[in-house]
């Protein structure tokens, strides 16, 4: 069973939908994440929770929102998107925030697909 | 600027090949990490290997080694005999030291390996 785990594995949604993604840490790890996985560009970061306190947000729009209600799950909250949001979401987890020498353990992700 | 640049998109190779993955970082740190990820067909990011920056020496690990070159920034995996399951898209990805920036790992595009039996 993978440390993390996320939900659902694939999603559909309108553009006028509103539904969560879901993820899970096993690790008892105290930093959380969320990335974007895009065809042909590097993963990006959306945000960063460490203690179940939002601590970086790229400039992400605010269709997207993440929440922590505690140090094993994070929620990502999504409504109103936009076609070109279609990707893979990905749920990373480490013991602490600061991931200079730290490795990152993922989930499998969300496929994501708006119409 | 940060940025890491795996310019093979693609590579297939028939089992039992070698096969080498480029990466090429571009930091203003002197300070850094440097590390490898696997993402099988699954989706989930698999950590491979994580080198500091005054760390040169080549590592192997069974069928993986990786050459680290700070004179031509450069961290390229090879696979050795190569396999059915090492087919995944790899992720070279860069951690820089300063502390205003360590939330950020800086990830290449990927390359995609596929091999065929």
């Amino acid at each position: 069973e993978t440390g993390v785990t996320q939900t659902p594995r694939h999603l559909v949604m309108g553009m006028t939908n509103k539904k969560s993604l879901k993820c899970e840490q096993h690790l008892g790890h105290n930093a959380m994440y969320w990335y974007k996985q895009s065809a042909k560009k590097p993963l990006e970061l959306m945000f960063v929770y460490s203690l179940e306190e939002r601590v970086e947000n790229n400039s992400v729009p605010s269709r997207f929102s993440p929440e922590c209600p505690n140090s094993s799950h994070l929620f990502l909250h999504l409504h109103t998107l936009q076609p070109e949001d279609s990707a893979l979401y990905l749920c990373a987890s480490s013991q602490e925030r600061q991931i200079v020498n730290e490795k990152l353990f993922f989930g499998s992700g969300t496929q994501l697909s708006v119409l | 600027a940060q940025k890491v640049t795996q310019a093979q998109t693609e590579i297939s190779v028939v089992e039992k090949e070698d096969v080498t993955l480029d990466c090429v970082y571009e930091t203003r740190d002197t300070t850094y990490y440097l590390f490898w990820y696997k993402q099988p067909p699954s989706g989930e990011l698999v950590f491979l290997i994580r080198r500091n920056s005054f760390d040169e020496q080549n590592e192997i690990s069974g069928r993986y080694s990786w050459n680290f070159q700070k004179s031509t920034s450069s961290f390229n995996f090879t696979i050795t005999a190569s396999q059915v399951v090492d087919s995944a898209v790899y992720f070279c990805a860069l951690s820089e030291a300063r502390s205003y920036n360590t939330d950020k790992l800086i990830f290449g595009t990927g390359t995609r390996l596929q091999v065929f039996p």
